[in-house]
């Protein structure tokens, strides 16, 4: 069990487009998700936790109305990146925690985002 | 604010050899501390969780001590294998934060 899924694995858009990644927990419910950006050979950087029900929490620096994050459901949530850029092109990675602990993070396998 | 090293950036060795990747931790105040495997351009695996209150956890030929009070743990890998080569991450969760610190990881490189 705990298994995180997102969905594209990869994708290609071009500038100033809006591209939406989803991240699912397919057999736990949770109420907690965390949303990551990764660059080439470089640590995970944290962009903000998303609590369902209820507005995301953003790391200082990290726009949110350029990434948008919605927690509608306990097993469901969305990253858009608004009007698109070059410099938007990474690796999104997401993560869930189970309701009711250990507080165990479960990752999902990441997106790769390329804006042309 | 909590800092999570790990050392060494990299490592290099021929299979067979026993392996210990470090991971310290500026803040001994936590709830729980978990290793992760990445492979190149995927996500994270869980390898190991150990909880603020237990000494350290195994799972096959993974080994993942934790001294609070020197704010260190250790990961030990038995008789390496190239499958094994991988990025290791070390993720730290504070008291009272569901947020954990990563560590930058170390890169661990397996040749035949």
């Amino acid at each position: 069990g705990a298994v995180v899924s997102q969905h594209p694995s990869r994708v290609i858009c071009k500038s100033g487009t809006s591209v939406k990644i989803e991240c699912r927990s397919l057999d736990f419910q949770a109420t907690t998700m965390f949303w990551y950006r990764q660059f080439p050979k470089k640590s995970l950087m944290l962009m903000a936790t998303s609590n369902e029900g209820s507005k995301a929490t953003y790391e200082q620096g990290v726009e949110k109305d350029k990434f948008l994050i919605n927690h509608a459901s306990l097993t469901l949530s969305t990253l858009t990146v608004t009007s698109a850029h070059p410099e938007d092109s990474s690796f999104y990675i997401c993560s869930a925690i189970r309701d009711g602990g250990p507080y165990e993070q479960y990752f999902g396998p990441g997106t790769r985002l390329t804006v042309t | 604010k909590q800092e999570v090293t790990q050392i060494p950036a990299a490592l290099s060795v021929p299979e067979g050899e026993n392996l210990v990747l470090n991971c310290s931790f500026t803040d001994s105040a936590i709830y729980n501390l978990q290793w992760f495997r990445q492979d190149p351009g995927k996500g994270l695996t869980s390898l190991l969780l150990i909880q603020s209150s237990q000494r350290e956890q195994t799972s096959g030929r993974l080994n993942a001590s934790l001294d609070k009070s020197s704010g260190r743990s250790t990961l030990y890998i038995a008789a390496s294998q190239p499958g094994d080569s991988a990025t290791y991450l070390c993720a730290v969760r504070s008291g009272g934060s569901y947020i954990p610190t990563f560590g930058r990881g170390t890169s661990l490189i397996v040749h035949p």
